[in-house]
């Protein structure tokens, strides 16, 4: 069975400053995504970032970027020019490729950010 | 689009009670999951469907649990009878068969049971 780790509960950083949330995953499937997913005090869970496993270079999104290793089954998240905004819990999650089948996501335990003006 | 819409988002109920958790997926998925978190087991997956064919239920906890999804616009997730054990937050998300894999979720419903 597959299975995320994100072993920091909790991290901090300076507003401005970059910060990197560790996820490693376990697996024996090739091919599959993975996710890291926002959730704000509200609780609504937001797509931050996606990856394709077929894909060697890592996914970006604006302040948000990876460092996906494949062979280690590691992608760590890192926020750059962090903001009060990205202040909450931060979820790695898998989700296997099957065919046209959409699986569930499984979820690492989840990282609380905390961001110090 | 409206995003995935649950109902209700607070819920408090008394144990023995039956209790009704509604989501409206995003227009044209053809696949909604209800998920469950809480502080000692994290996100859980209970079950999914496709095309409004369950295809994994291996997470309800037991039959006090049931889901149902009539139609590809409405699913309900069903507990009756309700237990103290069962407050946590109830999510709902749907994504599309084509896609890179990601899940929209809903805001889910806070369910608290006394």
């Amino acid at each position: 069975a597959q299975t995320v780790t994100q072993s920091q509960p909790e991290m901090s950083v300076q507003e401005a400053e970059t910060v990197t949330l560790s996820c490693t995953y376990d697996t024996s499937e090739s091919d599959y995504y993975l996710f890291w997913y926002k959730q704000p005090p509200s609780r609504q869970m937001i797509l931050v970032i996606r990856q394709e496993a077929y894909k060697q270079q890592n996914a970006t999104e604006n302040r948000f970027s990876v460092n996906f290793q494949k062979a280690a089954k590691s992608f760590s998240l890192k926020i750059s020019d962090s903001q009060l905004g990205d202040a909450a819990m931060y979820f790695c999650a898998y989700r296997r490729v099957n065919g046209g089948s959409q699986g569930n996501l499984i979820f690492g335990k989840g990282t609380k950010l905390s961001v110090k003006p | 689009d409206a995003g995935v819409i649950q109902s209700p988002r607070h819920e408090v109920t008394e144990m023995g009670q039956e209790v009704t958790l509604r989501c409206k997926p995003i227009s044209g998925h053809n696949s909604l999951f209800w998920y469950r978190q809480t502080m000692m087991r994290g996100l859980e997956l209970l079950i999914y469907f496709n095309n409004n064919v369950p295809i994994d239920d291996s997470g309800m906890p037991e039959d006090r649990f049931s889901a149902k999804m009539p139609n590809a616009s409405f699913s309900t997730l069903k507990i009756q009878p309700s237990e103290p054990r069962d407050s946590a937050v109830y999510f709902c998300a749907s994504s599309p068969w084509t896609s890179g894999g990601e899940q929209y979720f809903g805001p889910g419903t806070r369910l608290t049971v006394t």
